[in-house]
């Protein structure tokens, strides 16, 4: 069935660090891709998403490339900082007419410390 | 512009009791969906309500599990004769408009613990 899989958790990095987080799916079709971000205390909230093969998703100095040759979409920074701290979920969306419907991964805690 | 609230942020309930879950939209929003998140699992859809009706219910529980948005108050999840393996953080999410996925906005979450 469709399911996302992202890498295992806590990554723990010094501040001006680059970050990496792989992201992989498995759906039929050509889903929607996201990056949700979780601050401490707070709700989920849409970091980047991309629609299309070949698409990059790009805010707050992260970006993610939609890769369809490898179903991947890892999140990348280049220099992350401590307020970067949060746990980020990979989901997608199969049906751009469901698109409340995300598949989300487990989630990554990142820490970053000065 | 409060956000997305719920409460409680944490719940304990024994077998078979009944849980409710309640999710205050942002407000101008009329549509809301409700995940759980399973120990080691990712968030997974459940429900998606509009204003007293269930438009989605295709990832909730075929019993115990009911949710609803009635015209005045909160959106509720209840689950009924809770079992321990309903405990899970359930998050709500709202948006102003049926499926555009750049609009939801997620709450905190229920932690919900069954003993």
């Amino acid at each position: 069935g469709d399911s996302v899989t992202q890498m295992e958790g806590p990554v723990t990095l010094s501040e001006e660090a680059f970050l990496t987080i792989n992201c992989t799916y498995t759906a039929t079709g050509y889903p929607s891709l996201f990056w949700y971000v979780q601050y401490p205390g707070e709700g989920l909230q849409l970091l980047l998403k991309a629609t299309k093969a070949d698409d990059k998703g790009s805010n707050k100095g992260f970006e993610a490339t939609y890769r369809k040759e490898t179903t991947s979409f890892h999140l990348e920074k280049g220099s992350v900082q401590v307020s970067d701290s949060a746990v980020y979920f990979c989901a997608f969306v199969a049906n751009s007419n469901s698109g409340y419907a995300l598949n989300f991964g487990k989630g990554t805690s990142l820490l970053v410390t000065p | 512009n409060a956000g997305v609230m719920q409460n409680p942020r944490h719940l304990v309930r024994r077998r078979g009791q009944e849980a409710r879950l309640r999710c205050s939209p942002m407000k101008g929003h009329s549509h809301v969906y409700w995940y759980r998140q399973l120990p080691e699992e990712g968030l997974k859809f459940m429900v998606y309500l509009q204003k007293e009706n269930i438009i989605d219910e295709s990832g909730m529980p075929k019993e115990r599990f009911s949710a609803e948005f009635p015209k005045e108050g909160p959106s509720i999840l209840r689950i009924q004769q809770v079992v321990r393996g309903d405990s899970a953080a359930y998050f709500c999410a709202s948006s102003p408009f049926g499926t555009n996925d750049e609009k939801l906005f997620f709450g905190s979450g229920t932690q919900l613990s069954v003993l």
